[in-house]
């Protein structure tokens, strides 16, 4: 069954640096990745979405790359802040019928 | 746009109760529907499929005869957890897709806490 990693290790960035997660999966790619953030006690927010033919996706300060021959996406923040500290999760919909199977997330922590 | 509410936001009860737990989609109609449980510095792990005007699809697992699940409209669905234990205690999400796309937007959440 396909299997989703993400650094279980906090992430500790300075601010203004660029921070960036790691997702990995490893059976056959989804059709979609999808990226979340999600801050301690509230529901996921969606960020972004990258397809399965797409090298690679940006919004704003965000930048997402899809490598489906190494089964891996990147979540990149620049110029990071410290409202970005938050659980980011990453998402797999696998055959577009709107099922996710969820990574564990990476807590990120940009500190001051 | 594409806001997902939930209510009540925490609840606490006695062992044997049943709890009811809504989600809205405020401003657009959702004919599918998610139901998510998560515990501290886990995933989210998917409970059932709901989608509007017919019965919820189950994940491997899950008691559909402990967690009802009703779809009634393209607005609401709701949870009931009947019969609660402490090992129910959890944080329970929803969310909702809008036809046509593939993200999820997602209510706040309801911690749910069984004594």
């Amino acid at each position: 069954s396909q299997k989703i990693e993400q650094n279980s290790e906090a992430l500790n960035i300075q601010e203004g640096k660029t921070a960036t997660l790691t997702c990995n999966y490893t059976n056959y790619s989804p059709a979609y990745l999808q990226w979340y953030r999600q801050d301690p006690g509230r529901g996921p927010v969606f960020l972004l979405l990258i397809r399965e033919n797409e090298k690679e996706k940006r919004k704003e300060r965000l930048k997402v790359t899809f490598d489906t021959t190494l089964k891996q996406s990147l979540f990149h923040i620049t110029a990071s802040q410290p409202a970005d500290s938050a659980t980011y999760l990453c998402a797999l919909d696998m055959d577009s019928n709107y099922q996710l199977i969820w990574g564990a997330g990476t807590k990120l922590i940009i500190k001051p | 746009g594409a806001v997902v509410s939930q209510h009540p936001s925490w609840v606490i009860c006695k062992s044997g109760t049943s709890v009811k737990i809504e989600c809205r989609s405020l401003d657009f109609q959702a004919t599918t529907m998610f139901w998510y449980r998560q515990f501290p510095k886990q995933s989210l792990m998917l409970m059932a499929t709901s989608n509007e005007g017919s019965k919820a699809t189950y994940e491997q697992g899950v008691e559909k005869d402990k967690f009802l699940i009703n779809h009634a409209s393209l607005t609401l669905s709701t949870l009931t957890v009947t019969s609660a234990h402490p090992e129910d205690s959890s944080f329970y999400i929803c969310s909702a897709v809008i036809a046509g796309g593939n993200e999820q937007f997602f209510g706040p959440g309801t911690r749910l806490t069984v004594l």
